[in-house]
C-alpha cells in the first residue's frame, strides 16, 4: 500500500536554531509534495507545493529563505525551518499526491517544539 | 482567499445513532475540489471521501456527503456510527482538480460512547 513517512517525528531545537525534517514516499510515486503547519490551536496551513521538475510555490507568509525545501526525486522530500523561533513550534505535515491514483497521501508529521 | 468552516469542538455521539458534521466554504475558483479527511490518534490524516460534482452523494465507509454549491455546502454524514468511528475529521478543499493544494478546516473531534 501507500505510505508516507516522516522524520522525526517529535524534534525539539533551541530557539534561533535550524532543524531538518523529511517526508518519504513508500510504495508510489509522488508527483507533488506539499507542506502543512499545524500551530498550536490552528488548522492546517499549506507552506509549499513542491512538484518535481518545477519551482517550488511558497503561500503567502511562507518563503524559501526560512523554509528551504529539496525534492530531489519523486519519492524524497525535505524541508528546513531555518532559525526557529516559538511562532514555528507546531505539526508539520507532508502530503504526497500519487501520480497513478491522484489521492494526496499524509505522513503522520513532525511536531517542533522550540525552547 | 479560500476558507473552510467547520462544527467545531467535540461532538459525542452514542454508537448506533447517527452523525452529521457541518463544512462549508468560500471559494473564488470554480475547478475546485471538495474532500473529508479522517484522523485517528497517533495517525497520518487518511482521505475518507472525495467530490467535485455538484449534488451527487458520495460514499465510503459507510459515511457519505454531497456537494452543495448553492449553499457552499459539503456536510458528512453517518446513519449509524461506530466506537470505530472516534477521531478527529477535516474538511478541505483544494483550489486545483489535482487536490494537492488543500484548505482546511479546523477539524471537528468525534467521540462515539457505547
Amino acid at each position: 500500500g501507500a505510505l508516507v513517512y516522516q522524520y522525526p517525528r517529535r524534534t525539539i531545537c533551541k530557539s534561533g536554531t535550524s532543524m531538518r525534517m523529511e517526508c518519504q514516499a513508500v510504495g508510489f510515486q509522488a508527483t507533488s509534495v506539499a507542506w502543512y503547519r499545524q500551530s498550536p490551536q490552528k488548522t492546517f496551513e499549506l507552506i509549499a507545493l513542491s512538484t518535481v521538475n518545477s519551482a517550488i510555490k511558497y503561500e503567502q507568509n511562507f518563503t524559501q529563505e526560512k523554509f528551504p525545501i529539496s525534492h530531489p526525486n519523486l519519492s524524497f522530500s525535505s524541508m528546513t525551518v531555518l532559525n526557529a523561533y516559538l511562532e514555528d513550534r507546531g505539526l508539520y505535515l507532508c502530503g504526497a499526491l500519487s501520480r497513478d491514483s491522484y489521492e494526496q497521501y499524509f505522513g503522520p508529521g513532525t511536531r517542533l517544539t522550540v525552547l | 482567499g479560500d476558507s473552510v468552516t467547520q462544527t467545531e469542538g467535540l461532538v459525542t455521539v452514542t454508537e448506533g445513532l447517527p452523525v452529521m458534521l457541518n463544512c462549508t466554504y468560500q471559494t473564488a475558483y470554480s475547478d475546485v475540489a471538495f474532500f473529508w479527511y479522517v484522523q485517528y490518534l497517533n495517525e497520518a490524516p487518511k482521505l475518507l471521501l472525495r467530490s467535485s460534482t455538484d449534488n451527487k452523494r458520495t460514499e465510503h465507509q459507510g459515511f457519505h456527503a454531497t456537494l452543495h454549491k448553492s449553499s457552499s455546502s459539503f456536510h458528512l454524514q453517518k446513519s449509524s456510527v461506530q466506537l470505530s468511528d472516534s477521531a478527529l475529521y477535516y474538511c478541505a478543499l483544494s483550489e486545483n482538480s489535482a487536490g494537492n493544494k488543500l484548505t482546511f478546516g479546523i477539524g471537528t473531534r468525534v467521540l462515539v460512547r457505547p
